[in-house]
């Protein structure tokens, strides 16, 4: 079946930092791409998406690229803030999932002042 | 934005008892769904329900557990018994209409530990 992967598990930077959070996918289908970020206490809430090849998403400063060929979606942002501190889940929907959306385990980013 | 509410937010019971999970969805969502998630791991879909149906469920989505939103009002997780696999975090979410293109809001979760 479908599913992500994404390799950090934590990830520790000072502010100003520049952000990498791998993200790659599997898909039988053409499925689009999300980027959710969670707070303490709250639900997941989406960031940005991106539904075609090539097709960049992006919100507060964090961006990444639908990639078919690599199979990836991976997030970047060039200066992290201590508010950016928070889990990131990538996740992927499609027709052939009934659009329910699959997520990757999160990523824990810590940001230090 | 618009918010999900859930209720309660923590859930301690006994093995075997049963237990309702409650969802206060978006006001005008029409699709409904609840994810699990165990500590450590990712999110995973149980069960998306719309116009008093379950349309899919998944493998995770056992006999014991059922859905229903009656008369427009909570939209509700019960399961009955409990089991020990069952202690997790259970997210409800809704959107308007289904597909990629139209967002899911989650809810804060409802954190569900049985003894």
């Amino acid at each position: 079946g479908d599913s992500v992967t994404q390799t950090e598990g934590q990830v520790a930077l000072s502010e100003e930092d520049f952000l990498t959070i791998h993200c790659n996918y599997s898909a039988s289908g053409y499925p689009t791409l999300f980027w959710y970020v969670q707070y303490p206490g709250e639900g997941p809430q989406l960031l940005f998406r991106a539904s075609r090849d090539k097709e960049k998403g992006s919100s507060r400063g964090f961006e990444a690229t639908y990639d078919k060929g690599t199979t990836s979606f991976h997030l970047r942002k060039a200066s992290v803030q201590e508010s950016d501190s928070a889990v990131y889940y990538c996740a992927l929907s499609d027709r052939t999932n009934a659009y329910k959306v699959i997520f990757g385990k999160g990523t824990h980013l810590h940001v230090l002042p | 934005g618009p918010k999900v509410l859930q209720i309660p937010s923590h859930q301690i019971i006994d093995m075997g008892q049963m237990v309702t999970l409650n969802c206060d969805p978006v006001s005008n969502h029409l699709y409904f769904y609840w994810y699990k998630q165990i500590l450590g791991q990712q999110m995973e879909f149980l069960v998306n329900f719309y116009n008093g149906k379950v349309m899919e469920k998944s493998k995770l989505f056992k006999d014991q557990f059922s859905v229903e939103r009656p008369d427009g009002s909570y939209f509700t997780l019960k399961i009955q018994p409990t089991a020990l696999e069952d202690s997790a975090v259970y997210f409800c979410a809704s959107s308007s209409r289904l597909g990629a293109s139209y967002e899911q809001y989650f809810g804060p979760g409802t954190r569900l530990t049985v003894l």
